[in-house]
């Protein structure tokens, strides 16, 4: 079957405009998470999804980040107005079910991410 | 509050070499721990995992034990190949909540053959 799928592979945008990411979790999962990767860092969680709400969006830098998600689909992260600093790799991941009381680790398996770089 | 240290690479070995890639963790309570692996051109996967005290997780002839009294989970395999070349990171989470992992800086290693 099809894995998380991200769009688009590769952004460049100018400073100070707005871009819109996509990711399409696996069908099924309920559990959504998006995480970046700065050049030379590892990968920082930003936001997790459980259906279409957001338990858990502490790690979201700033407030010209946001994201929504439509029911247990297709999740978009919004960035505005954005900065040379925003530059890195864009994951997402999903998961059959997300956190809360659970007593297993629920393996989360993530799409290819996508560069955005802004100039 | 949670977090992972790994190695610095880049790594270069020769084939058949054994490779040890270490990491620490902190944490509070009993987080699970995780090595993930990105492949070139490919997204992030699952390697290996241990959830408790002592548990060894191994894949694909790698192994890694969860040591709490050193707060380790070191990386280890005894001959590499070729096709190992990968960039691996080191992570935890904490089973309750929103199980977001937390992920070390990734070591980037090259087998030559």
């Amino acid at each position: 079957g099809a894995g998380v799928s991200q769009s688009p592979s590769n952004k460049v945008t100018e400073k100070g405009k707005d871009v819109e990411l996509r990711c399409d979790p696996i069908s099924g999962h309920t559990a959504l998470y998006w995480y970046r990767q700065r050049l030379g860092q590892g990968l920082e969680f930003l936001i997790y999804f459980q259906g279409n709400s957001a338990p858990d969006k502490s790690g979201l830098p700033s407030d010209r980040f946001s994201a929504e998600r439509t029911g247990e689909s297709v999740s978009t992260l919004t960035i505005q107005r954005t900065q040379q600093e925003d530059s890195a790799v864009y994951l997402c991941a999903s998961s059959p079910r997300g956190g809360g009381q659970q007593s297993s680790y629920n393996e989360q398996f993530f799409g290819p991410g996508t560069r955005l770089t802004v100039l | 509050g949670n977090s992972v240290t790994q190695m610095e690479g880049p790594v270069t070995l020769s084939e058949e070499a054994f490779l040890t890639i270490n990491c620490t963790y902190t944490a509070t309570g009993y987080p699970s721990l995780f090595w993930y692996v990105q492949y070139p051109g490919e997204g992030l996967q699952l390697l290996l995992k241990a959830t408790k005290a002592d548990d060894k997780g191994s894949n694909k002839g790698f192994e890694a034990t969860y040591r709490k009294e050193t707060t380790s989970f070191h990386l280890e395999k005894g001959s590499v190949q070729v096709s190992d070349s990968a960039v691996y990171f080191c992570a935890l989470i904490r089973i309750q909540g929103a199980q977001k992992l937390v992920f070390g800086q990734g070591t980037r290693l090259t087998i030559n053959p």
